[in-house]
């Protein structure tokens, strides 16, 4: 069955450094997301992202924050210089469409520790 | 603006007895509904959802959720729990937006299951 993967599985940084997490979304999917979990918290959205723009964004995405799509197969989160409060678990989704209905499948998420 | 409550952050449960997992949500919308569940370092899968058509829906390993709108609930249920079920569970309700589909979930409730 087709997943989404996500790469690394945990990184870690020094507090002002710009970090790249990786997602390969499913590939016949059109429509891509960020979402975080804070520790101990909820996941929370941070970005969807089609035709190779932003869709939407939370007030959690600001201007630290961008995604891409390099290329045919990968997404990408850059967090341009990581805060303390940065550390979390990212988790990558895509879905085929961006009905209400539609079912987003989760990559296994990056954890990210800012030192 | 969507929210999903889950009224219990751990419920525990024998092995072999029946399983209730609360959620309640509020939508300006006729809202589609999820059940995730996250094993300890995995990530996300989807057990169920609800998108209008049937009230009662089945999910996979023996998992089913009642869609109620009176009471805004989509309580999780199974008839006998599992080793295998000890996990984090997730109700989300999707806000369906005009320009991205964002999920909100709820905080979680862990699942413990006793021999």
């Amino acid at each position: 069955e087709p997943e989404v993967t996500q790469t690394p599985s945990h990184q870690v940084t020094q507090m002002g450094q710009e970090v790249i997490l990786r997602c390969v979304p499913i590939s016949n999917h059109l429509y891509f997301y960020w979402y975080r979990q804070i520790l101990g918290q909820k996941v929370e959205f941070l970005v969807s992202f089609y035709n190779n723009e932003i869709s939407e964004k939370s007030e959690i995405f600001d201007d630290q924050f961008s995604v891409e799509r390099p290329d045919g197969s990968n997404f990408t989160l850059k967090i341009r210089s990581t805060k303390l409060e940065d550390s979390a678990m990212y988790f990558c989704a895509s879905s085929e469409d961006t009905a209400s209905t539609d079912t987003q499948y989760f990559g296994p998420g990056t954890r990210l520790t800012v030192l | 603006a969507q929210s999903v409550t889950q009224l219990d952050s751990h419920v525990s449960v024998s092995e072999g007895t029946p399983v209730l997992l609360r959620c309640n949500y509020s939508s300006s919308y006729s809202p589609s509904l999820f059940w995730y569940v996250q094993h300890p370092n995995k990530g996300l899968q989807l057990l169920l959802k609800y998108t209008s058509a049937a009230t009662l829906v089945k999910g996979i390993n023996g998992f089913e959720a009642e869609f109620k709108k009176s009471e805004t609930s989509f309580h999780l249920t199974k008839p006998s729990a599992h080793m295998s079920d000890a996990a984090e569970y997730f109700c989300v309700v999707s806000d369906g937006g005009l320009h991205g589909q964002n999920f909100v979930f709820g905080p979680g409730t862990r699942l413990s299951v006793l021999p």
